[in-house]
């Protein structure tokens, strides 16, 4: 059964500074979700990854996927207090036909001003 | 214009007591989903459907039934609530062969027993 697994589950960092979320999953899929969300509200997408190598970025974040390690990183550039959120990454498995996306444990990131 | 709607937001309720949660989707979409969030904040597949075909039955306990009566339309009702139900419970839906897209999701319903 795939496994998808976040860390670190929780983060506090200072605004300015740099950090990586990272996500692990243990069968091969080239389909990678990132989702953001903030407190009592839905998820919102942030990066749709689906080959070996595709990288998006959007303001600070960036995102990248690696098929062959089964890893996928989430980097934040010079945080700021707005993107204080959980992040999750979610996994397509091949067979699932878009029917069943399997979510990480979330990453529970807080921006210190 | 709101793409994926739950309703209602919030349900506090006795146990025992039976509740249903409806979902709509005005994206065109022909896949829907209901998740489960828990406490910590882990998401759990329960149900898929395609078409209103049910794909995706997790195990989940038979009190659990949803319905699909179109494919703009996934319900999801409980039968004899539990303290162990409670929750933050979303639709969401998604469009076949366009992995692209990825799934929108509601709001939430967030259900509390008591």
């Amino acid at each position: 059964e795939l496994k998808v697994e976040q860390n670190p589950l929780f983060l506090s960092m200072q605004e300015g500074k740099n950090y990586t979320i990272y996500c692990n999953y243990s069968t091969t899929s080239d389909r990678l979700y990132w989702y953001r969300q903030d407190p009592g509200k839905s998820l919102e997408s942030l990066f749709v990854l689906l080959s070996n190598g595709a990288v998006k970025q959007e303001g600070r974040l960036m995102a990248s996927l690696d098929t062959k390690a089964r890893l996928s990183t989430l980097h934040i550039t010079a945080a700021v207090h707005d993107l204080s959120a959980t992040y999750f990454c979610a996994v397509d498995p091949p067979t699932s036909g878009t029917y069943k996306y399997i979510f990480g444990t979330g990453t529970r990131l807080k921006v210190l001003a | 214009d709101t793409a994926v709607s739950q309703t209602p937001k919030y349900l506090v309720t006795q146990m025992g007591n039976d509740k249903s949660i409806k979902c709509e989707q005005n994206l065109g979409h022909d896949t829907m989903y209901w998740y489960k969030q828990d406490s910590k904040k882990f998401l759990k597949i329960m149900f898929s459907y395609n078409n209103k075909e049910l794909i995706i039955n997790e195990t989940v306990p038979n009190r659990f039934s949803p319905k699909s009566p179109d494919k703009a339309h996934l319900n999801l009702h409980i039968n004899s609530l539990e303290l162990g139900d409670s929750a933050v419970y979303f639709c969401a839906s998604s469009l076949t062969g366009r992995p692209n897209y990825g799934y929108t999701f509601g709001s939430g319903t967030r259900l509390t027993v008591v």
